[in-house]
């Protein structure tokens, strides 16, 4: 079975561009998580989506935003890039809340890099 | 709010030699515990989870770690460190409601294994 994928895995943009990720989910799970990776805040949650909808937000502007597609697909955008975006950006997918199965997955990233 | 804290951003031991990551939590809730690699250049392996029930869990690559609900506590440890398990260790956190859908990690550890 495929892993999490992640487009692109590199990415240059300049500051108030606006970028947008993919992440395709492992086969048959629901749920997409994404999670933002720096040197100077760690990991952080940015959001999580189940059956399209938007279950969890994480402490992130406006400028962050999400969606999850009828086939589980997710893409995150980021609009009006600002310097301190630059960082990884790990999707996570999981079958889903109520499955009993507590384990998420994670793609290899996507790296971006705002000058 | 949840929160995890990792003692030492860096260890180092001799191959060989044990192997032992803390992780300290702090949950209002019943914790869903888990302990993830990271390689460079890579997104993030599950290394072990606890969710319920007994309280030692054994995961991959001879690694395991235990839950100690009075210390708050879920360290990572290994018998016999090997070269390939320098990487980067992060210890997160979930809650049963959310399924583990939404996880808070700590600042994460360096492992650094000397010949």
């Amino acid at each position: 079975k495929a892993g999490v994928t992640q487009t692109p895995r590199y990415l240059i943009k300049t500051r108030g561009q606006q970028v947008t990720l993919s992440c395709s989910p492992i086969s048959g799970h629901r749920s997409v998580s994404w999670y933002q990776q720096t040197p100077g805040q760690g990991l952080q949650f940015l959001f999580e989506y189940f059956s399209e909808t938007q279950r969890n937000k994480g402490n992130f502007p406006g400028r962050f935003s999400g969606r999850q597609f009828s086939n589980s697909r997710s893409e995150m955008n980021v609009s009006t890039l600002e310097l301190g975006d630059s960082a990884l950006y790990l999707c996570a997918s999981s079958l889903g809340p109520g499955q009993g199965v507590y384990e998420q997955y994670f793609g290899p990233g996507t790296r971006l890099t705002v000058t | 709010a949840q929160s995890v804290t990792q003692l030492g951003s860096h260890v180092s031991v001799s191959e060989g030699a044990l192997v032992l990551l803390r992780c300290n939590y702090s949950s209002s809730v019943p914790p869903y515990l888990f302990w993830y690699v990271q390689y460079p250049n890579q997104g993030l392996q599950l290394l072990l989870k606890y969710t319920t029930g007994a309280t030692l869990v054994k995961g991959i690559n001879g690694f395991e770690a235990e839950f100690k609900k009075s210390e708050t506590s879920f360290h990572l440890t290994k018998p016999s460190a090997h070269m390939s398990d320098a990487a980067e260790y992060f210890c997160a956190v979930s809650d049963a409601g959310q399924g583990a859908q939404k996880l808070v990690f700590g600042q994460g550890t360096r492992l650094t294994i000397n010949p």
